[in-house]
């Protein structure tokens, strides 16, 4: 069965701060694609970033990063210097190789950032 | 390029009304996905399209759910009749084709309020 967990179902920062966002995952798949995605206050789930279970190789772009580690099974979000801008609720998601395609979704991290 | 289309935006009903919600997908994509995401969840697919033929129907309940994507392209997701249960953003979602490490691309989705 696939599995995705978000404890975090708030977190407030000043802007500028750094913040990580967690993910825990299970899945019985070898092969298997993790996925972040925001959903700003419009509504429409903004893809982020996608990992396949082979690569775990973390991943910068811009102030975004991501520390794939499968030894905890974790995919964990940081972004560094926040802006409100990224107020939104950031979603994990994973997909498996065998099965049915869909995205499994974690509940979602509220993330808000104070000016 | 023009990102999935949801109509309509928002939608109030009565319980036991019908309702029905409509998508256009990315131009070219053959998979269509149609995602139920209640307050404070992440969203739960419940139906997968490949060009007009159905994928995975598992999560739909098809006592008062039902969906077409009668030429391949736009697709419905209808309510009949609707229950309190039901109220929800209804998100809709396109692939190029059916595979895990093809990336989904979400329309805004449909708020409905069933009162």
């Amino acid at each position: 069965a696939q599995k995705v967990t978000q404890a975090q179902t708030e977190i407030s920062v000043v802007e500028k701060e750094d913040v990580t966002l967690d993910c825990v995952y299970e899945t019985r798949d070898t092969t298997y694609y993790l996925f972040w995605y925001k959903q700003p206050p419009s509504g429409e789930l903004v893809f982020l970033i996608r990992r396949n279970s082979f690569d775990e190789q973390n991943e910068i772009s811009g102030r975004y990063s991501w520390n794939f580690q499968k030894s905890t099974s974790s995919f964990n979000f940081t972004i560094t210097a926040s802006q409100v801008v990224d107020s939104a609720v950031y979603f994990c998601a994973l997909k498996g190789e065998r099965g049915a395609n869909n995205l499994f979704f974690g509940t979602g991290t509220r993330l808000t950032v104070i000016p | 390029e023009a990102g999935v289309a949801q109509s309509p935006r928002y939608k109030i009903i009565e319980k036991r009304q019908s309702v029905a919600f409509w998508c256009n997908p990315i131009s070219g994509h053959a998979t269509l996905y149609w995602y139920q995401q209640i307050l404070g969840q992440g969203p739960k697919l419940l139906i997968q399209f490949q060009n007009n033929g159905v994928v995975d129907d598992s999560q739909l309940p098809k006592d008062r759910f039902s969906a077409e994507r009668l030429k391949g392209v736009d697709s419905t997701l209808k309510i009949q009749p609707a229950k309190l249960e039901d109220s929800a953003v209804y998100l809709c979602a396109s692939s190029l084709a059916v595979g895990a490490y093809n990336e989904q691309f979400f329309g805004p989705g449909t708020r409905l309020t069933v009162l």
